[in-house]
């Protein structure tokens, strides 16, 4: 399975300002998606990153506080934008292998809005 | 999309076997069952999946019930090390996991 490098690991932001989380994997994929966890929350999807064209967003999430770049197969970035204590998360990104190996998951970021 | 349901939280002894439910009576014929822990929050980590077979690997075993509405991951020898949350997801060919559980927050004991 694929492996995945998530930066920054972690961050204490002042609030309304923005953060670009970067994740890059050693091979190329298909599949890339962004998931926020709150704090004792389980995973909730944000956006799948399409390469090349615009992600998709889940219902709750929007382009302009969650834009997404994916410049090719093998990077992608998500940014929090105009940050609120709210947005204090953990943010992972994931890639999908196929039914084989499933997912795999980048190590998250850890987002502190102050 | 199939969703899962979990007991919010267990707990084991150490050395026992941990054996931890997930009901997923919608799931659809091209829907596999994947579980997946997370420690301290990081990243999930992928444990074992099945499509109807059980299924075993040298972190653990899962058995499907013939008319896959349910399941249930077992890890044998549970150590303290196990202790995470665990969680039970289903996802077809094309991907498509919408729906991430609670999990079950398992705690081994001494």
């Amino acid at each position: 399975s694929a492996v995945i490098s998530q930066k920054p690991s972690r961050d204490i932001c002042q609030r309304g300002t923005s953060l670009t989380i970067q994740c890059q994997v050693d091979s190329q994929v298909t599949m890339m998606f962004w998931y926020r966890q709150q704090p004792g929350q389980s995973l909730t999807l944000i956006a799948t990153a399409n390469q090349g064209s615009e992600a998709t967003y889940e219902s709750g999430f929007v382009i302009d506080k969650f834009p997404i770049s994916r410049p090719n197969l093998t990077f992608s970035t998500l940014t929090v934008s105009n940050m609120s204590p709210e947005d204090s998360s953990i943010y992972l990104c994931s890639v999908f292998h196929g039914t084989g190996d499933g997912y795999t998951f980048g190590s998250g970021t850890r987002l502190t809005v102050v | 999309d199939a969703k899962t349901t979990q007991p919010p939280s267990m707990d084991c002894a150490e050395g026992r076997a941990a054996n931890l439910p997930c009901n997923h009576s919608t799931i659809s014929g091209n829907e596999y069952v994947y579980w997946y822990r997370q420690i301290h929050s990081q990243g999930p980590q992928y444990i074992i999946h099945g499509l109807k077979n059980n299924e075993t690997n040298e972190m653990a075993s899962l058995i499907i019930t013939e008319d896959r509405k349910s399941s249930t991951l077992i890890l044998p020898h549970a150590t303290l090390r196990d202790t995470a949350v665990y969680y039970c997801i289903v996802i077809n060919n094309a991907g498509n996991m919408l729906t991430f559980g609670g999990g079950t927050r398992l705690m081994v004991k001494p």
